[in-house]
């Protein structure tokens, strides 16, 4: 098992429409959560990061995080072309070792 | 303020050949990474410094990479000699570290693309 899963891709949406990327992580340790946006041939840039229950709301960008069913997420409003790209997960733990998933693709399709 | 800086960005190689990657973090920033990206795939931790000392090496093959970070700024990572599955992107990243939370964020640097032919 993957120290940091994320639901495979591709995903497609339409232009308007809600994206939702999910990622689940197995270190019980684990104490930040980022979100990290890859254009291709690009280096990861952050969108948020969350370390409490709940959601966390930035714009068009709502990260959730249920630690007790270690699970994450990240949902995007308003898809806009301009947000295709690998969406990264990545895990911090308490001991401060970081781990990413390996991404979902996203297409938003005018 | 300066973000992360990488070179060379591309360098081609043959196999059994050695080639360096040099990354200077934000300033400031405790924390340094090196990952290795191939196609497809998310970036995976190669070594963690958190000022000059090592927080994980674990995934560092150490028969052939190295890496240092001298004086805790500035970082230089090895690879000798190169193998054909070495081909991939290799990202440096900073975090300010220490006080976890959103000091944890990383900050990524350009990437060196290296080709081993």
């Amino acid at each position: 098992q993957k120290e940091v899963e994320q639901n495979s891709g591709p995903l497609s949406v339409p232009e308007g429409a809600i994206a939702s990327l999910n990622c689940t992580y197995s270190d019980r340790g684990s104490q930040s959560f980022f979100w990290y946006r890859q254009y291709s041939g690009k280096s990861p840039e952050l969108i948020m990061f969350i370390y409490s229950n709940g959601d966390k709301e930035d714009g068009r960008f709502t990260a959730q995080l249920n630690k007790a069913s270690q699970y994450v997420s990240l949902l995007i409003r308003d898809s806009q072309p301009s947000d295709s790209a690998t969406y990264l997960c990545a895990v911090t733990t308490n001991a401060g070792k970081s781990t990413f998933g390996d991404g979902t693709t996203l297409t938003v399709k005018p | 303020e300066a973000g992360v800086a990488q070179s060379p960005r591309y360098k081609i190689i043959e196999k059994r050949q050695s080639v360096a990657f040099w990354c200077n973090p934000i300033s400031g920033h405790a924390t340094l990474y090196w990952y290795q990206q191939i196609l497809g795939q998310g970036p995976k931790l190669l070594i963690q410094f958190q000022n000059n000392g090592v927080v994980d090496d674990s995934q560092l093959p150490k028969d052939r990479f190295s890496a240092e970070r001298l004086k805790g700024v500035d970082s230089t990572l090895k690879i000798q000699p190169a193998k054909l599955e070495d081909s991939a992107v290799y990202l440096c990243a900073s975090s300010p570290g220490l006080a976890g939370g959103s000091t944890d964020t990383q900050y990524f640097g350009p990437g060196t693309r290296l080709t081993v032919l």
